[in-house]
Protein backbone atom coordinates (compact mmCIF):
# COMPACT_ATOMS: atom_id res chain seq x y z
CA UNK A 1 0.00 0.00 0.00
CA UNK A 2 1.35 3.14 -1.13
CA UNK A 3 1.67 5.88 1.61
CA UNK A 4 3.29 9.23 1.44
CA UNK A 5 5.17 11.28 4.01
CA UNK A 6 6.09 15.20 4.35
CA UNK A 7 8.92 16.11 6.11
CA UNK A 8 10.77 19.19 6.15
CA UNK A 9 10.85 22.39 8.94
CA UNK A 10 7.62 23.78 10.95
CA UNK A 11 8.98 27.18 10.95
CA UNK A 12 10.22 29.58 8.38
CA UNK A 13 11.40 32.66 8.74
CA UNK A 14 9.44 35.58 6.17
CA UNK A 15 11.34 36.23 3.01
CA UNK A 16 13.40 32.69 3.58
CA UNK A 17 12.51 29.69 1.56
CA UNK A 18 10.37 27.01 2.85
CA UNK A 19 11.88 23.44 1.65
CA UNK A 20 9.18 20.00 1.87
CA UNK A 21 10.05 16.50 0.97
CA UNK A 22 7.87 14.02 0.42
CA UNK A 23 8.37 10.61 0.63
CA UNK A 24 7.09 7.61 -0.96
CA UNK A 25 6.96 4.71 0.83
CA UNK A 26 5.30 1.03 -0.96
CA UNK A 27 5.57 1.90 -4.19
CA UNK A 28 7.63 3.41 -6.75
CA UNK A 29 7.66 6.77 -7.71
CA UNK A 30 7.93 5.86 -11.40
CA UNK A 31 4.90 6.42 -13.89
CA UNK A 32 2.76 8.93 -11.70
CA UNK A 33 2.38 12.81 -11.31
CA UNK A 34 3.11 13.77 -7.59
CA UNK A 35 1.33 17.20 -6.47
CA UNK A 36 1.59 19.73 -3.40
CA UNK A 37 -1.45 20.83 -2.46
CA UNK A 38 -1.70 23.41 0.66
CA UNK A 39 -4.39 24.51 3.44
CA UNK A 40 -4.13 27.85 5.31
CA UNK A 41 -5.61 27.91 8.69
CA UNK A 42 -9.30 28.06 8.26
CA UNK A 43 -9.23 28.03 4.32
CA UNK A 44 -9.98 25.90 1.55
CA UNK A 45 -7.17 24.07 -0.18
CA UNK A 46 -5.19 25.24 -2.88
CA UNK A 47 -3.03 23.52 -5.98
CA UNK A 48 0.51 24.36 -5.61
CA UNK A 49 1.80 22.16 -8.37
CA UNK A 50 2.90 18.63 -9.79
CA UNK A 51 5.72 16.80 -11.39
CA UNK A 52 6.19 14.12 -13.40
CA UNK A 53 8.25 11.15 -12.63
CA UNK A 54 10.44 12.61 -15.42
CA UNK A 55 10.38 15.51 -14.35
CA UNK A 56 8.16 18.01 -16.12
CA UNK A 57 6.23 20.48 -13.81
CA UNK A 58 2.99 22.20 -14.29
CA UNK A 59 2.79 25.33 -11.35
CA UNK A 60 -0.48 27.30 -9.93
CA UNK A 61 0.03 30.95 -11.75
CA UNK A 62 -0.52 32.61 -8.94
CA UNK A 63 3.11 30.77 -7.16
CA UNK A 64 5.18 30.37 -10.35
CA UNK A 65 7.20 32.63 -9.90
CA UNK A 66 8.45 31.23 -6.01
CA UNK A 67 7.93 27.90 -6.31
CA UNK A 68 10.07 24.71 -7.50
CA UNK A 69 9.53 20.98 -7.57
CA UNK A 70 11.49 18.32 -7.90
CA UNK A 71 11.78 14.59 -7.93
CA UNK A 72 15.24 12.39 -7.10
CA UNK A 73 14.14 9.00 -8.26
CA UNK A 74 16.93 7.14 -6.73
CA UNK A 75 15.32 8.08 -3.28
CA UNK A 76 11.92 7.66 -3.83
CA UNK A 77 10.91 11.34 -2.96
CA UNK A 78 9.77 14.58 -4.79
CA UNK A 79 9.95 17.99 -3.26
CA UNK A 80 8.82 21.20 -2.48
CA UNK A 81 10.80 25.08 -3.28
CA UNK A 82 8.96 28.14 -1.93
CA UNK A 83 10.65 31.07 -1.76
CA UNK A 84 10.07 35.00 -0.35
CA UNK A 85 7.51 33.57 2.39
CA UNK A 86 5.00 35.13 3.77
CA UNK A 87 2.76 35.29 6.49
CA UNK A 88 0.42 34.47 3.57
CA UNK A 89 1.99 30.81 3.45
CA UNK A 90 1.73 29.35 6.65
CA UNK A 91 -0.38 26.33 6.19
CA UNK A 92 -0.59 22.52 6.14
CA UNK A 93 0.94 21.26 3.21
CA UNK A 94 -0.05 18.23 2.07
CA UNK A 95 1.92 15.75 -1.01
CA UNK A 96 -0.46 13.61 -2.91
CA UNK A 97 -0.42 11.82 -5.95
CA UNK A 98 -2.08 12.15 -9.23
CA UNK A 99 -3.31 8.78 -10.26
CA UNK A 100 -5.04 7.85 -13.45
CA UNK A 101 -8.28 6.65 -12.82
CA UNK A 102 -10.29 6.53 -16.40
CA UNK A 103 -9.54 7.05 -19.62
CA UNK A 104 -10.94 9.87 -21.38
CA UNK A 105 -10.62 10.57 -25.07
CA UNK A 106 -7.00 9.70 -25.74
CA UNK A 107 -5.80 10.85 -22.35
CA UNK A 108 -6.51 9.55 -18.93
CA UNK A 109 -8.24 11.66 -15.83
CA UNK A 110 -6.37 12.29 -13.01
CA UNK A 111 -7.35 12.11 -9.00
CA UNK A 112 -5.52 12.81 -5.74
CA UNK A 113 -5.69 9.35 -5.12
CA UNK A 114 -2.74 9.22 -2.36
CA UNK A 115 -2.93 12.43 0.20
CA UNK A 116 0.12 12.35 3.05
CA UNK A 117 -0.85 13.20 6.49
CA UNK A 118 0.07 17.05 5.88
CA UNK A 119 2.31 19.18 7.55
CA UNK A 120 1.94 22.26 9.37
CA UNK A 121 4.29 25.26 8.09
CA UNK A 122 3.98 28.66 9.88
CA UNK A 123 5.72 31.44 8.54
CA UNK A 124 6.87 34.17 11.40
CA UNK A 125 10.30 35.67 12.75
CA UNK B 1 -9.21 30.67 -12.48
CA UNK B 2 -12.60 28.81 -12.41
CA UNK B 3 -14.69 29.23 -9.35
CA UNK B 4 -15.94 26.42 -7.32
CA UNK B 5 -18.93 27.77 -5.01
CA UNK B 6 -20.91 25.09 -2.46
CA UNK B 7 -23.78 25.33 -0.64
CA UNK B 8 -24.30 24.60 2.30
CA UNK B 9 -21.23 25.59 3.95
CA UNK B 10 -22.94 23.97 7.55
CA UNK B 11 -25.12 21.14 7.29
CA UNK B 12 -26.14 19.20 10.48
CA UNK B 13 -27.15 16.16 9.83
CA UNK B 14 -29.58 13.26 11.42
CA UNK B 15 -27.83 9.50 11.05
CA UNK B 16 -29.69 7.54 8.89
CA UNK B 17 -31.19 10.21 7.27
CA UNK B 18 -30.29 11.68 3.52
CA UNK B 19 -27.96 14.77 3.33
CA UNK B 20 -26.83 16.61 0.08
CA UNK B 21 -23.69 19.04 -1.00
CA UNK B 22 -24.69 21.21 -3.84
CA UNK B 23 -21.28 22.52 -6.08
CA UNK B 24 -21.70 25.57 -8.92
CA UNK B 25 -19.08 26.03 -11.02
CA UNK B 26 -17.96 29.40 -12.46
CA UNK B 27 -17.92 28.25 -15.92
CA UNK B 28 -18.92 24.57 -17.85
CA UNK B 29 -16.57 21.43 -16.34
CA UNK B 30 -17.65 19.75 -20.06
CA UNK B 31 -14.12 17.88 -21.14
CA UNK B 32 -14.70 17.49 -25.12
CA UNK B 33 -15.06 13.84 -24.96
CA UNK B 34 -18.56 14.38 -22.78
CA UNK B 35 -17.11 13.96 -19.36
CA UNK B 36 -17.42 16.61 -17.08
CA UNK B 37 -14.18 17.07 -15.05
CA UNK B 38 -15.29 17.23 -10.83
CA UNK B 39 -14.48 15.61 -7.68
CA UNK B 40 -15.76 15.49 -4.42
CA UNK B 41 -13.45 15.14 -1.52
CA UNK B 42 -13.85 14.63 2.20
CA UNK B 43 -11.43 15.76 4.60
CA UNK B 44 -12.54 13.82 8.05
CA UNK B 45 -11.53 15.71 11.46
CA UNK B 46 -7.57 15.28 11.95
CA UNK B 47 -6.88 13.50 8.79
CA UNK B 48 -5.83 14.65 4.66
CA UNK B 49 -8.37 14.84 2.63
CA UNK B 50 -9.72 11.20 0.34
CA UNK B 51 -11.11 11.34 -2.80
CA UNK B 52 -14.44 9.98 -2.73
CA UNK B 53 -15.84 10.73 -6.29
CA UNK B 54 -14.53 11.16 -9.38
CA UNK B 55 -15.42 12.29 -12.73
CA UNK B 56 -18.92 13.36 -11.03
CA UNK B 57 -20.33 9.95 -10.64
CA UNK B 58 -17.80 7.46 -10.32
CA UNK B 59 -17.07 6.31 -6.74
CA UNK B 60 -13.30 5.79 -5.85
CA UNK B 61 -11.68 2.70 -4.48
CA UNK B 62 -13.62 0.98 -1.40
CA UNK B 63 -16.05 4.34 -0.84
CA UNK B 64 -19.28 3.19 0.43
CA UNK B 65 -22.12 2.97 -2.13
CA UNK B 66 -24.34 5.41 -0.10
CA UNK B 67 -22.32 8.03 -1.52
CA UNK B 68 -23.52 9.26 -4.86
CA UNK B 69 -22.59 12.09 -7.32
CA UNK B 70 -24.69 13.75 -10.37
CA UNK B 71 -24.59 16.92 -12.24
CA UNK B 72 -23.43 18.54 -15.46
CA UNK B 73 -22.53 21.97 -17.15
CA UNK B 74 -21.99 24.00 -14.21
CA UNK B 75 -24.41 22.49 -11.00
CA UNK B 76 -23.00 19.56 -9.75
CA UNK B 77 -24.61 17.42 -5.99
CA UNK B 78 -22.88 15.15 -4.00
CA UNK B 79 -25.64 13.01 -1.88
CA UNK B 80 -25.50 10.63 1.04
CA UNK B 81 -28.22 8.28 0.70
CA UNK B 82 -28.32 7.70 4.66
CA UNK B 83 -25.75 9.38 6.42
CA UNK B 84 -23.35 7.49 9.18
CA UNK B 85 -21.61 8.88 12.42
CA UNK B 86 -18.26 8.02 10.45
CA UNK B 87 -19.17 10.73 7.23
CA UNK B 88 -19.03 13.68 9.64
CA UNK B 89 -16.22 15.96 8.45
CA UNK B 90 -15.44 18.88 5.37
CA UNK B 91 -16.28 17.85 2.00
CA UNK B 92 -14.85 19.76 -1.14
CA UNK B 93 -15.58 19.69 -4.72
CA UNK B 94 -12.72 20.51 -7.28
CA UNK B 95 -12.85 21.08 -10.72
CA UNK B 96 -10.48 19.11 -12.88
CA UNK B 97 -10.75 20.94 -16.60
CA UNK B 98 -8.74 23.85 -16.17
CA UNK B 99 -5.61 24.28 -14.99
CA UNK B 100 -4.89 25.20 -11.73
CA UNK B 101 -7.16 22.88 -10.32
CA UNK B 102 -9.99 24.83 -7.70
CA UNK B 103 -11.33 23.80 -4.29
CA UNK B 104 -14.43 24.83 -3.20
CA UNK B 105 -14.98 26.35 0.12
CA UNK B 106 -15.77 23.09 1.39
CA UNK B 107 -19.27 21.92 3.54
CA UNK B 108 -19.24 21.34 6.86
CA UNK B 109 -21.06 17.86 7.89
CA UNK B 110 -21.59 17.19 11.30
CA UNK B 111 -24.34 15.47 13.32
CA UNK B 112 -27.07 17.20 15.03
Amino acid sequence: QVQLQESGPGLVKPSETLSLTCTVSGGFITNYYWSWIRQPPGKKLEYIGYIYYSGSTNYNPSLKSRVTISVDTSQNQFSLKLNSVTAADTAVYYCARLTPLAPVGNDHYHSFDIWGQGTMVTVSS
Amino acid sequence: DIVMTQSPLSLPVTPGEPASISCRSSQSLLYSSGYYFLDWYLQKPGQSPQLLIYLVSNRASGVPDRFSGSGSGTEFTLKISRVEAEDVGVYYCMQALQAPRTFGQGTKVEIE
